[in-house]
């Protein structure tokens, strides 16, 4: 079955550090990925997305790229701020036509941001 | 537009009882999925339905179920409370459920169990 794979945390940062995390996944066929973040108390907003091989999904200064010869979708962003400091998670869809939307996720990772 | 809602969004259960959560999907979307999530076992997918029909169903026993009504709103009820069921309960919509769609998640419902 599908699967998704993130690196392990929490991590901490410094403001203006940068960011990589990662995330790989198995599936079968061509699935679409997403980064999806989680603030303290709230459900969970839609970072950006890529649906199919070498997509670039960008957004809020996040990016990440859809590689299909590693099965990775590593989030980046190039200076953090205290603000992202939140739950990020990796999933994936199965996007054969007419397949369903059913999301599998990685487990999360927390990061923290010091100012 | 507004989002997708979800209520009640806290709620206390003892051991036994059943509850039933709601979610509102964002106009237009005609597809609704609910996920728990536990900081054991992380986000796991419950069911998807979409017009009314249940189209996925995840690894939950048969004490969790689901409804969809015409206007795309869903319920989803757990019968039978144990105390591993205290969970933020999510629930997310989208157009179509296709695959490449994406899914807009509701606040969530924080059930505990006593």
């Amino acid at each position: 079955g599908n699967s998704v794979t993130q690196m392990e945390g929490p991590v901490t940062l410094s403001e203006e550090a940068f960011l990589t995390i990662n995330c790989t996944y198995t599936a079968t066929g061509y699935p679409s990925l997403f980064w999806y973040v989680q603030y303290p108390g709230e459900g969970l907003q839609l970072l950006l997305k890529a649906t199919k091989a070498d997509d670039k999904g960008s957004n809020k200064g996040f990016e990440a790229t859809y590689r299909k010869e590693t099965t990775s979708f590593h989030l980046e962003k190039g200076s953090v701020q205290v603000s992202d400091s939140a739950v990020y998670f990796c999933a994936l869809s199965d996007a054969r036509t007419g397949a369903n939307s059913k999301l599998t996720f990685g487990k999360g990772i927390t990061l923290s941001v010091r100012p | 537009k507004a989002g997708v809602t979800q209520t009640p969004r806290y709620l206390i259960k003892t051991r036994g009882q059943q509850v039933t959560l709601s979610c509102s999907p964002i106009s237009g979307h005609r597809s609704v999925s609910w996920y728990q999530q536990t900081p054991g076992q992380g986000l796991q997918f419950l069911f998807e339905y979409f017009s009314e029909t249940q189209r996925n169903k995840g690894n939950f026993p048969g004490r969790f179920s689901g409804r969809q009504f015409s206007n795309s709103r869903s319920e989803m009820n757990v019968s039978t409370l144990e105390l591993g069921d205290s969970a933020l309960y999510l629930c997310a919509s989208s157009l179509a459920g296709h695959g490449t769609d994406t899914q807009y998640f509701g606040p969530g419902t924080r059930l505990t169990v006593l």
